[in-house]
């Protein structure tokens, strides 16, 4: 079956302006994250979703972003008036658990390479 | 403070030997989990092996083995017979409460397997 897929896969943007980064799960994966992973370091978590409810939105830095998943299945991230500091790889994971503990393994997509310029 | 520290930004390895790369980790959680992804050049994360905190054996996964010291905080994967498609970055990662579901990931280690 397919894994996770993201689109775009590139994005340019122009600083100020409003991006739309799309995340289809494995069918059937319940639960949804996304990661933001600037160049050289480590992904850092931003939101999760368990169905359509966003559970977790701790690491999201700033009000400028912003995460949905209306129908428990596709989810999209929003930055609006991105900056520089924006610029990174957004990953998007999904899990068929819905608790964490034990081997909750996320299964990551091929993240969308986003530059601010 | 980091929760997990990667302290070998590069390493290289010949084709068909072992590898362990190290991991250690900061958490005052008893009950935890630790991961190994691998991430090549296409940048998708693939999961590579698990341990909880409360696993007594040491986790196998094919030619991934995870060395363990609950004592040190330390988790170090070590790869053995290794092959030109291991040539990677290699993150370890913990989940501290297992009701929290997200990852926190160390900076990584870029793996080089030469011929």
């Amino acid at each position: 079956g397919a894994g996770v897929s993201q689109s775009p896969r590139y994005k340019v943007a122009k600083r100020g302006q409003d991006v739309a980064l799309r995340c289809d799960p494995i069918s059937g994966h319940v639960s949804l994250f996304w990661y933001q992973q600037a160049l050289g370091q480590g992904p850092e978590f931003l939101t999760y979703f368990q169905n359509e409810a966003q559970l977790d939105k701790s690491g999201l830095p700033s009000d400028r972003f912003f995460a949905e998943r209306p129908e428990g299945s596709v989810s999209t991230l929003k930055i609006q008036r991105t900056q520089q500091e924006d610029s990174a790889v957004y990953l998007c994971a999904s899990s068929s658990k819905t608790t964490g503990g034990g081997r909750d393994e996320q299964f990551f997509g091929p993240g969308t390479r986003l530059t601010v310029l | 403070a980091q929760k997990i520290t990667q302290t070998q930004p590069g390493m290289f390895v010949q084709e068909k030997e072992a590898v362990t790369l190290d991991c250690t980790y900061d958490t005052s959680d008893q009950s935890y989990g630790l991961f190994w992804y691998k991430q090549p050049s296409s940048g998708e994360m693939i999961f590579l092996i698990y341990q909880g905190s409360y696993d007594e054996q040491n986790a196998t996964e094919g030619r991934y083995s995870l060395n363990f010291q609950k004592a040190r905080k330390s988790a170090n994967l070590v790869i053995s017979a290794s092959q030109l498609g291991d040539s990677a970055m290699y993150f370890c990662a913990m989940r501290e409460v297992p009701g929290r579901r997200a990852l926190t990931f160390g900076s990584g280690t870029r793996l080089q397997v030469q011929p």
